[in-house]
């Protein structure tokens, strides 16, 4: 059980465009959604708390514009990347937290490449 | 953001040796978490601990939340190699704003 889906795997798009990740839980339903980067090497940054229904709870110097995250259903909350540019490429990790439950369960990521 | 403490940031052991990895912070938690990350994949969770003085084990795996709360470790018997890869601590605060502040990792590599 706890399994969480992310998708695409690998995205490698030209800069300009806008991308979208998609985090699911197969398994459970999760009211809150995290968002993460991670850079290679480091451990994951936290980006933004996604909650069912509700605005997303981004971290300081996380851009909200550009970072957009929806989170409609119990089971799929979504990061687009807007308007990416090579520094935006990175590692990006998402988990999913059963309702009223520890412990977050993350997808296999995403890794995006901006040329 | 806050970290949690831990070294070293490598460590290499001989297949079958037993390793030991600690985990430390300037805070307490209420929730002690620990993940193994293989290159190119997300976390995957080990062991979840949830209350001070706890003892887990998930098969050759064993791992205790610290009486003070601050402070967790990890210890992996008769290593094997996929037992490579890194491993992070984690620690949180149960209820609403339940974030997770990470370690920065240890990797692990075994020599058979």
């Amino acid at each position: 059980g706890a399994v969480v889906s992310q998708h695409p795997s690998r995205v490698i798009c030209k800069s300009g465009t806008s991308v979208k990740i998609e985090c699911r839980s197969l398994d459970f339903q999760a009211t809150t959604m995290f968002w993460y980067r991670q850079f290679p090497k480091q451990s994951l940054m936290l980006m933004a708390t996604s909650n069912e229904g509700s605005k997303a709870t981004y971290e300081q110097g996380v851009e909200k514009d550009k970072f957009l995250i929806n989170h409609a259903s119990l089971t799929l909350s979504t990061l687009t990347v807007t308007s990416a540019h090579p520094e935006d490429s990175s590692f990006y990790i998402c988990s999913a937290e059963r309702t009223g439950f520890q412990p977050q369960h993350f997808g296999d990521g995403t890794r995006l490449s901006i040329l | 953001g806050q970290q949690l403490n831990q070294s070293p940031q490598s460590m290499f052991i001989q297949e079958g040796e037993d390793v030991s990895m600690n985990c430390t912070s300037s805070s307490i938690f209420n929730t002690w978490l620990w993940y193994k990350q293989d290159p190119g994949e997300g976390p995957v969770l080990l062991i979840a601990l949830y209350k001070a003085g706890e003892l887990t084990s998930n098969g050759r795996l064993t791992a205790q939340f610290g009486i003070t709360r601050k402070d967790s470790f990890l210890n992996i018997s008769a290593s094997i190699p996929s037992d490579v890869g890194i491993y992070f601590c984690a620690g949180s605060y149960t209820g609403a704003n339940s974030k997770l502040t990470f370690g920065k990792g240890i990797t692990l590599s075994v020599r058979p």
